[in-house]
């Protein structure tokens, strides 16, 4: 079983739609926890982090749920911009902090 | 924010040979890992880079095949020894400024291995 799964998609929503991705993660150990975005053919950029007490910025809202271990990153009014792959990442603790990335979901946004 | 040059951007290779690729980092930084991409999957870690000491690889990675240097706080490289087809894949370096914060990524080497 993967550390940290996540469904693929593709997701093909509509400009304006509310989409919502989880995450899921095995190693309770997981201290950190990140949302990348990644566009095609591009390296992955940070789009935000992911606090148990939830973080918001603008359109997108990102939460963690310890007990159930997954996290989740809410896109409100999507965009065309969007449209990308986004992964999430887990650092587990124990003095290395390796970061354990998910397979990604895709997600496009259409007219 | 770290700044990441990543050198080749893309090459094509022979099988058999090896191929090179290095991670320059604008600043210094403390942890260097080196990933895998190949279309439409998740990033896999080769290894974590170590200044001053060797790197230490993941399952399924071995120093052999994936020969790595860190000499100093701004540089690394990765080496993809005895190349196959099957080592066709994007190969990203990613730096961390601090344990389990952000990652900062080069823009990637995509190997083709005919």
């Amino acid at each position: 079983r993967k550390e940290v799964e996540q469904d693929p998609g593709p997701f093909n929503v509509p400009e304006g739609a509310t989409v919502a991705f989880n995450c899921t993660y095995s190693n309770s150990a997981s201290q950190s926890f990140f949302w990348y975005r990644q566009d095609c053919r591009k390296e992955p950029k940070l789009l935000m982090s992911v606090y148990s007490s939830g973080n918001e910025d603008g359109r997108f809202t990102a939460q963690l749920n310890r007990a159930s271990q997954y996290i989740s990153l809410l896109i409100r009014d999507s965009k065309l911009s969007d449209s990308a792959t986004y992964l999430c990442v887990g650092h587990a603790s124990g003095g290395s902090y390796i970061p354990t990335f998910g397979r990604g979901t895709s997600l496009i946004v259409h007219p | 924010s770290a700044v990441i040059s990543q050198k080749p951007s893309r090459d094509i290779c022979q099988r058999g040979t090896s191929l090179t690729i290095q991670c320059q980092v604008d600043s210094q930084v403390t942890m260097m890992f080196w990933y895998r991409q190949q279309p439409g999957q998740s990033l896999t870690l080769i290894a974590t880079a170590n200044q001053g000491s060797e790197a230490t690889y993941e399952s399924g990675f071995v120093i052999d095949k994936f020969p790595i240097s860190r000499p100093n706080l701004t540089f690394s490289t990765l080496t993809v020894s005895n190349l196959s087809p099957e080592d066709s894949s994007i190969y990203l370096c990613s730096v961390g400024e601090s344990a389990g914060g952000e990652l900062f990524f080069g823009e990637g080497s995509r190997l083709t291995v005919l």
